[in-house]
């Protein structure tokens, strides 16, 4: 079985452009998350989606981060503008579902670096 | 070997010997914990998870105990070998909060052979 697929694996921007993340998640997975990891840090959840829609975004960003699942399969979460200090490893997750147990299969992650 | 968790985030053990990773969690309402293992340039894969009304819980050569008293979780790893190298993240579930998964800092783990 295919895992999480992620584009691109890294980016190199400098502050104020625009960048945006690609996520292909498991076939037939309904819940998709984005989720920031700073260097030395655990991931933090950004965004999560059940099917097209969002179920928890609280801790995005929303003047300068947006992402949408328009057709409930792939996902792209958009910086803009970039600052500093969103340098960080981007990663994408999916699950069956959206229960307590319904394991997260993560993608590889991009590597993001605002100069 | 054994580690503290956010307060020595390395641990370095010989490979054969058992590690044990621990993790303070922050929340006494948290009802689920998942240990994950992040190898360099990966994503965080499952290893193992418990519930709050279990205080262990064993698999492969892995087991996770939960003190809820101290808010306590700790990972062990038995016949530590060289592929067991990577960070090791406790998570907890926050009930209250659209059952969010908040990971802790993370511990290296490092085997010698």
């Amino acid at each position: 079985e295919a895992g999480v697929a992620q584009s691109p694996r890294y980016k190199i921007i400098e502050k104020r452009q625009s960048v945006a993340f690609w996520c292909n998640p498991i076939s037939g997975h309904a819940t998709l998350y984005w989720y920031q990891q700073i260097l030395g840090q655990g991931p933090k959840l950004l965004i999560q989606f059940q099917n097209n829609g969002v179920v928890d975004d609280s801790q995005l960003p929303k003047d300068r981060f947006s992402a949408e699942r328009l057709k409930g399969v792939d996902s792209t979460l958009k910086i803009q503008p970039a600052k500093l200090e969103d340098s960080a490893v981007y990663l994408c997750a999916s699950s069956l579902g959206n229960r307590l147990t319904d394991t997260q299969y993560f993608g590889p992650g991009t590597r993001l670096t605002v100069l | 070997g054994e580690s503290v968790g956010l307060h020595l985030p390395t641990l370095s053990v010989q490979e054969g010997d058992n590690s044990i990773i621990n993790c303070a969690y922050s929340n006494s309402a948290s009802d689920y914990f998942i240990w994950y293992k992040q190898e360099s340039g990966k994503g965080p894969q499952f290893i193992i998870d418990i519930r709050s009304n279990m205080d262990k819980r064993q698999g492969q050569r892995v087991t996770v105990l939960l003190n809820k008293t101290v808010k306590h979780l700790s990972l062990q790893i038995a016949a530590t070998q060289p592929g067991d190298s990577a960070v090791y993240f406790c998570a907890e579930n926050l009930p209250y909060n659209n059952n969010d998964m908040r990971f802790g800092a993370g511990t290296r783990l490092t085997v010698k052979p």
